[in-house]
């Protein structure tokens, strides 16, 4: 078992560029979340899927981000344009199942540097 | 909407003291509960969960009980060691299929020798 990876770890980039971060869930979990890290704000869900299909994007901040999930094996979350108040850790999490009691499998992180 | 309170931190003690981390909730109906750990550049990763009330999770000598009466789910251990420093997460899931987890602030937990 591979986890969740996702890439890049490190990303800076300057304002006004386009990012796209990459996830990859855990083979056979069929239910996909992004959340981003901040020290002011905590942990916040951006967006998850079930069964590749966007439940609730109801956390995603403005219309600079979208997220896809093309399959069962892939998802992007893309900002455009970024900002610096975009700087953060955004995790990708996978599940097994859609019981609510089912554990989230983190991946490490992308580190998100605007300047 | 659901949402989770978790105390301030950060907690420093010294290696064998007792650790308390305090979690209330707000949900309907009955949520599952869970803790979450986080280590320097890692991700989140399950430390213990319960699903009903009076239920008990426990892993790696950290325990917490779910109490429906209190809304909470208080992380507790008898003896920390340095090992134990990261950063503590608790989070609920509503009882609702296929619903994101809730996740609390966080409270950094720092041990020393």
């Amino acid at each position: 078992d591979a986890g969740v990876i996702q890439s890049p770890r490190h990303e800076v980039t300057e304002m006004g560029q386009e990012v796209t971060l990459r996830c990859k869930p855990i083979s056979g979990h069929n239910s996909l979340f992004w959340y981003r890290q901040t020290m002011m704000r905590g942990l916040e869900l951006l967006i998850y899927f079930n069964n590749n299909v966007p439940i609730d994007d109801s956390g995603m901040p403005e219309d600079r981000f979208s997220a896809k999930m093309p399959n069962a094996s892939f998802s992007t979350l893309k900002i455009q344009p970024s900002e610096p108040r975009d700087s953060a850790v955004y995790f990708c999490a996978s599940r097994s199942g859609t019981a609510d009691n089912s554990p989230l499998h983190f991946g490490n992180g992308t580190r998100l540097t605007v300047t | 909407g659901d949402s989770v309170t978790q105390m301030e931190g950060p907690v420093t003690l010294s290696e064998e003291a007792f650790l308390t981390i305090n979690c209330t909730y707000t949900a309907t109906g009955y949520p599952s509960l869970f803790w979450y750990v986080q280590y320097p550049g890692e991700g989140l990763q399950l430390l213990l969960k319960a699903t009903k009330a009076d239920d008990k999770g426990s892993n790696k000598g950290f325990e917490a009980t779910y109490r429906k009466e209190t809304t909470s789910f208080h992380l507790e251990k008898g003896s920390v060691q340095v090992s134990d420093s990261a950063v503590y997460f608790c989070a609920l899931s509503a009882n609702q299929a296929g619903t994101a987890l809730i996740f609390g602030k966080g409270t950094t937990l720092s041990v020393s020798s």
